[in-house]
């Protein structure tokens, strides 16, 4: 069955340390993304991909990398991690929509940063 | 300024009654839209997508969507305590453009009480 997986699923990390959150997706499918979501803000994408070795900024980028090594992984990176960066991140795959939506989330990295 | 604002935040309706929820975008390169339910501890999954002026249904699921007014509504009839979950509006660009990113609302908690 096609998915998207992430790891870890949860994950605790000290401030100025380095996160890697890490994505595959199994449906084949051109255009990822990262997201964050908390309470009061829902959904705020972070970084997208249209493919491999792309990677294009969202509406939150800043504190944040990602890395499209191939076209079925997707890593986000966080350099020098913060508390504010304390959050639920959410992997998703798709494709440029034809009449429906292909977009698909993974089950979510639970980030704590002390 | 949030481009999906969504309303209202939360919402509670009895066992067997009609949920409504609401979605406007206000960039109108941004009109093309989907509904998606998360419940408590996964990743979001989308419902259902309308791109077309009119009614879109769905099951016990029907969206309405005004193109002049980049309004869309969703409307859940014999609502269940498992439609209990965060509604989240989604909009995008159109599916021709490179840029094609998605963006969501802050979401609905429906609350369906037995």
């Amino acid at each position: 069955e096609a998915a998207v997986t992430q790891s870890p699923r949860n994950k605790v990390a000290v401030t100025g340390g380095k996160v890697t959150l890490s994505c595959n997706q199994t449906n084949n499918h051109n255009n990822m993304y990262w997201y964050r979501q908390d309470t009061g803000h829902g959904l705020r994408l972070i970084h997208y991909s249209y493919g491999a070795g792309s990677t294009e900024k969202g509406d939150i980028p800043d504190g944040y990398k990602a890395s499209r090594p191939s076209q079925e992984n997707f890593s986000l990176i966080l350099e020098l991690a913060t508390p504010s960066q304390t959050s639920v991140y959410f992997c998703a795959s798709g494709e440029r929509a034809r009449g429906d939506s292909d977009y698909t989330f993974g089950s979510g990295t639970r980030l704590l940063v002390i | 300024q949030q481009k999906v604002q969504q309303s209202p935040e939360s919402l509670s309706v009895p066992e067997g009654g009609m949920a409504s929820f609401n979605c406007t975008s206000s960039d109108r390169n941004f009109q093309y839209f989907w509904w998606y339910r998360q419940h408590s501890g996964e990743g979001p999954k989308a419902l259902m997508s309308i791109f077309s002026d009119g009614d879109k249904k769905e099951g016990r699921f029907t969206a309405h969507l005004n193109k002049a007014s980049l309004h869309v509504s969703l409307h859940i009839r014999d609502s269940q305590p498992s439609d209990s979950a965060l509604y989240f509006c989604a909009a995008s660009e159109p599916p021709d453009t490179n840029a094609y990113k998605v963006i969501f609302g802050k979401g609905t908690h429906l609350h369906v009480l037995p």
